[in-house]
């Protein structure tokens, strides 16, 4: 069963930010997060793994809380660069586990200026 | 420039014809899949390799066929037997002994049916 993302879309000012939601209804592992820009491959921004941890990148940061099966995206002041569509992938391991993701439906976010 | 590409970038066919997809990479990864993107609902797994000659049913395999002969090479056949085939499909890649998960995605082939 997909994970749900929320919100489905989201417009911003540049320098504004966004919280990006993914839940599942199944117990968890991992959480992948990627980018995928218009006419453009998705881009890995990071994964989480059971526990907890928080990770950064640039001022993209997410958290994975797992007994609510779910983790969030925190974009920080954003820009022009961050627009596009944003998938969460949920995951029951580690090694080789693309083969057992599952991916959201996705979250368009667009910055303006 | 190590990487994944696809080709062709965009496809037309007609009804009832079957269509391979390409797709190679030079990063020496030893999982490939192949995704398919519909609007509003995400990336579905069609397809993976993770070893040469092997390949596994992803979630969407139905009228789908593929092949892995070589390393570097794992193509998609859209076969008349697929239902709804117009699509984005996206293959990608991963070395097994990641740490990561990391996904290597290529830009993707749109098929259109007619």
């Amino acid at each position: 069963q997909q994970p749900v993302q929320s919100p489905q879309a989201v417009i911003l000012r540049e320098g504004e930010d966004a919280v990006i939601n993914c839940s599942s209804s199944k117990a968890l592992y991992s959480v992948h997060w990627y980018r995928q820009k218009h006419g453009e491959a998705p881009v890995f921004l990071m994964i989480l793994l059971k526990g907890g941890e928080q990770k950064g990148h640039e001022k993209i940061s997410a958290s994975f809380n797992e007994k609510k099966q779910q983790s969030s995206l925190y974009l920080t002041a954003s820009q022009l660069s961050y627009s596009g569509t944003y998938f969460c992938g949920t995951g029951a391991g580690l090694t080789g586990t693309a083969s057992k993701l599952t991916f959201g439906t996705g979250t368009r976010l667009q910055v303006t200026l | 420039d190590g990487g994944i590409t696809q080709s062709p970038k965009y496809l037309f066919r007609k009804e009832g014809q079957n269509v391979t997809l390409s797709c190679e990479q030079n990063l020496n990864h030893d999982a490939m899949y192949w995704y398919r993107q519909d609007p509003g609902q995400g990336l579905r797994l069609i397809y993976y390799s993770q070893i040469v000659n092997d390949f596994q049913k992803g979630d969407i395999a139905e009228g789908y066929s593929v092949s892995r002969e070589k390393k570097e090479s794992f193509p998609l056949t859209v076969t008349s037997a697929q239902k709804n085939p117009t699509a984005f499909y996206l293959c990608a890649s991963s070395p097994l002994d990641s740490n990561t998960g990391e996904l290597f995605f290529g830009e993707g082939s749109r098929l259109t049916v007619l």
